[in-house]
């Protein structure tokens, strides 16, 4: 299975954009990229997700590389509340079902 | 609504017993599945069910048993447990059709095995 690698933990002052890293070189050309956080004592919340083109929604901005095998998740102002782990996932098919392969996850620490 | 529900939200049980995780989703998803999260690691797939039938178990033991009793619910069924078994479980639901299939996550069961 494809893997993602992230950094373990990033930290960003409050109201500052934070660019959230993500490594996946052995990613295949159907594989989405997207990209979960979980707040504490909650389950994973759905950020984003893109496949070869620049993404953005309410809550952030995706940036996949050309190659694609690195990407990168954009928080334009974080704010406390986005304290959370980041994970970075791909999503292979496997047996006619696409399952998620977690990143290690980063967690992002704002200061106020 | 995007919401899964799972219940009970905490429960802790003994090697000997029986229990049974629960959780439902009403938004017309076809795939369910089950995770299991260790503190400070990322969620590990455990099962998926794609139209109500069992797709991919990930070499998960017998003593976890996953059961679809229609599209809207999912069971775990637990017995003879294992102290290391103690774990946030979570469910998470999509689409089940092709791409982009983006995944729904419920808050989970504190599952703690005496």
């Amino acid at each position: 299975d494809a893997k993602t690698t992230q950094p373990n933990s990033m930290e960003s002052n409050e109201e500052e954009p934070v660019h959230l890293p993500c490594n996946h070189s052995t990613i295949s050309g159907t594989d989405y990229i997207h990209w979960y956080r979980q707040l504490p004592s909650q389950g994973p919340e759905y950020v984003i997700h893109g496949l070869t083109s620049n993404v953005n929604n309410r809550m952030a901005s995706l940036a996949i590389a050309e190659d694609r095998k690195s990407s990168t998740l954009i928080l334009h102002r974080a704010t406390l509340r986005d304290a959370a782990v980041y994970y970075c996932i791909l999503r292979p098919l496997e047996s006619g079902t696409y399952k998620y392969i977690f990143g290690t996850g980063t967690r992002l620490k704002v200061l106020a | 609504d995007t919401e899964v529900t799972q219940t009970p939200k905490h429960l802790v049980m003994g090697m000997t017993n029986k229990k049974s995780l629960k959780c439902e989703q009403h938004m017309g998803h076809r795939a369910m599945y089950w995770y299991k999260q260790k503190a400070k690691k990322p969620p590990e797939l455990m099962f998926v069910y794609s139209y109500e039938k069992l797709s991919i178990n990930e070499s998960v033991p017998s003593r976890f048993s996953p059961e679809c009793p229609n599209s809207s619910l999912l069971n775990l069924h637990l017995h003879a447990l294992q102290p290391e078994d103690s774990a946030l479980y979570l469910c998470a639901s999509s689409q089940g059709l092709t791409s982009p299939d983006t995944q729904y996550f419920g808050p989970g069961t504190r599952l703690t095995v005496l």
